[in-house]
């Protein structure tokens, strides 16, 4: 099983500012990595996938990188909506499909 | 527009079977090209996969919940099923489908709003 690690757990940063969230696997992945928002109660929102593609309606603040075992999650001018919990998910050795366990991003 | 929707019981007895059935709508799931997929998040935890089906009916599971998990599809209907035996608090969770792509194209775009499963008697 692709073991995937995300860090910080939480992250405090200002409205305006950047947030940088990484994400590492436990052997290499390519590029065949996900990130997702998600808010309480609410399905996951896909951002990123093949590490830096964003997803259709996704804005350009969302930037992903990477390749292999780390990744990197970019929020550039954090948004009140951007406060949420992140995910990353890789496909490219399953099953199991593995996710990370999330990072808390919380308005400082 | 691709849309997911989850139903069945909200609460379920402890030692029971906890069944669900996600309707699909603006796609055919008889697709070749996707996976369908239940993932679920217990309160205050991360995102599990469960677990996918094809339209041929080929099966992947999560070896954690492999010797419990029944997963199968009714493409006349284009909706799939999970079933999971002998349920515990442990099993308490929002439950989600989505679809998937396959191969290189292993990501969840659409998804269901999810159904809060609790498991107590």
């Amino acid at each position: 099983e692709v073991v995937m690690t995300q860090s910080p757990d939480t992250l405090s940063v200002s409205p305006g500012e950047r947030a940088t969230l990484s994400c590492r696997a436990s052997e290499t992945v390519s590029r065949n990595l996900a990130w997702y928002q998600k808010r309480p109660g609410q399905a996951p929102r896909l951002l990123i996938y093949g590490a830096s593609t964003r997803a259709t309606g996704i804005p350009a603040r969302f930037s992903g990188s990477g390749s292999g075992t780390d990744f990197t999650l970019t929020i550039s001018s954090l948004q009140s909506e951007d406060f949420a919990v992140y995910y990353c998910q890789q496909y490219n050795n399953w099953p199991p499909i593995t996710f990370g366990q999330g990072t808390r991003l919380e308005i400082k | 527009q691709v849309q997911l929707q989850e139903s069945g019981p909200r609460l379920v007895n402890p030692s029971e079977t906890l069944s669900l059935t996600c309707l699909v709508s603006g796609d055919s799931i008889s697709s070749t090209s996707h996976y369908w997929d239940w993932i679920r998040q217990s309160p205050g935890k991360g995102l599990e996969w469960i677990g996918n089906i094809y339209y041929s009916g080929t099966t992947r599971y999560n070896p954690s919940l492999r010797s419990r998990l029944t997963i199968s599809i009714d493409t006349s209907k284009d909706q799939f099923s999970l079933r999971l035996t002998s349920v515990t608090a442990a099993d308490t969770a929002l439950y989600f489908c989505a679809r998937r792509g396959t191969f290189t194209n292993g990501w969840y775009e659409h998804w269901g709003p999810g159904t809060l499963v609790t498991v107590s008697s």
